[in-house]
């Protein structure tokens, strides 16, 4: 089965600084990547996709990339916010039934 | 739009008591519905996939006969803790597929059960 390995574990940076989460994938065969936010006591919210066929995403401060050769994919964020710590998320799936593999998160803290 | 709701959003209960967690879908219609459990500071742990009007899909080491799972309709998953214990104290997600759509997963706000 897939297994998505996700790094670093917490990431401590200062606001206005930029953050970069990376996850690797095992399937070569897994197509789709989403990137979920979870608050304190909260579900995950979807944040940002990326599907196999594209290499970058961008959404105002967010971007993910993906290297289908490399099976890796990674979560910036820009000019982070204290709003934005939160734990985030990889995944990734093959198509048809979506049943994603989750990473193991990453805490990120934004210091004021 | 994709909103997931779950109810209660917290519930404590006595041990060997039985307790329903809804989720539903409010905006779209949902064929396939999912319930993971998550302890602290660990991700998402999948313990069934649930299709509408067929019986649910349960993932290796999760007790069908525990952990029961109805899914009516298009909008509604519920998953019932049955004859709970304080081990079964956990913080218990659903998310929801839209019907038609490309894969993509949204999350309810979870259930945080405590189980005495």
């Amino acid at each position: 089965g897939e297994n998505v390995e996700q790094h670093p574990s917490t990431l401590s940076v200062q606001e206005g600084d930029s953050a970069v989460i990376k996850c690797t994938y095992s399937d070569s065969a897994s197509n789709y990547f989403p990137w979920y936010k979870q608050e304190l006591g909260k579900g995950p919210q979807l944040i940002i996709d990326i599907r196999s066929n594209v290499g970058e995403k961008k959404d105002q401060r967010i971007a993910v990339t993906l290297n289908k050769t490399a099976k890796h994919f990674s979560l910036h964020i820009t000019e982070t916010q204290p709003e934005d710590s939160a734990v985030y998320f990889c995944a990734a799936s093959s198509g048809g039934s979506y049943i994603p593999t989750f990473g193991r998160g990453t805490s990120l803290i934004v210091h004021p | 739009g994709a909103v997931v709701s779950q109810h209660p959003s917290w519930v404590i209960c006595k041990s060997g008591t039985s307790v329903k967690i809804e989720c539903r879908s409010l905006d779209f219609q949902a064929t396939t519905m999912f319930w993971y459990r998550q302890f602290p500071k660990q991700s998402l742990m999948l313990m069934a996939t649930s299709n509408e009007g067929s019986k649910a899909t349960y993932e290796q080491g999760v007790e069908k006969d525990k952990f029961l799972i109805n899914h009516a309709s298009l909008t509604l998953s519920t998953l019932t803790v049955t004859s709970a214990h304080p081990e079964d104290s956990s913080f218990y997600i659903c998310s929801a597929e839209r019907t038609g759509g490309i894969d993509t997963q949204y999350f309810g706000p979870g259930t945080r059960l405590t189980v005495l």
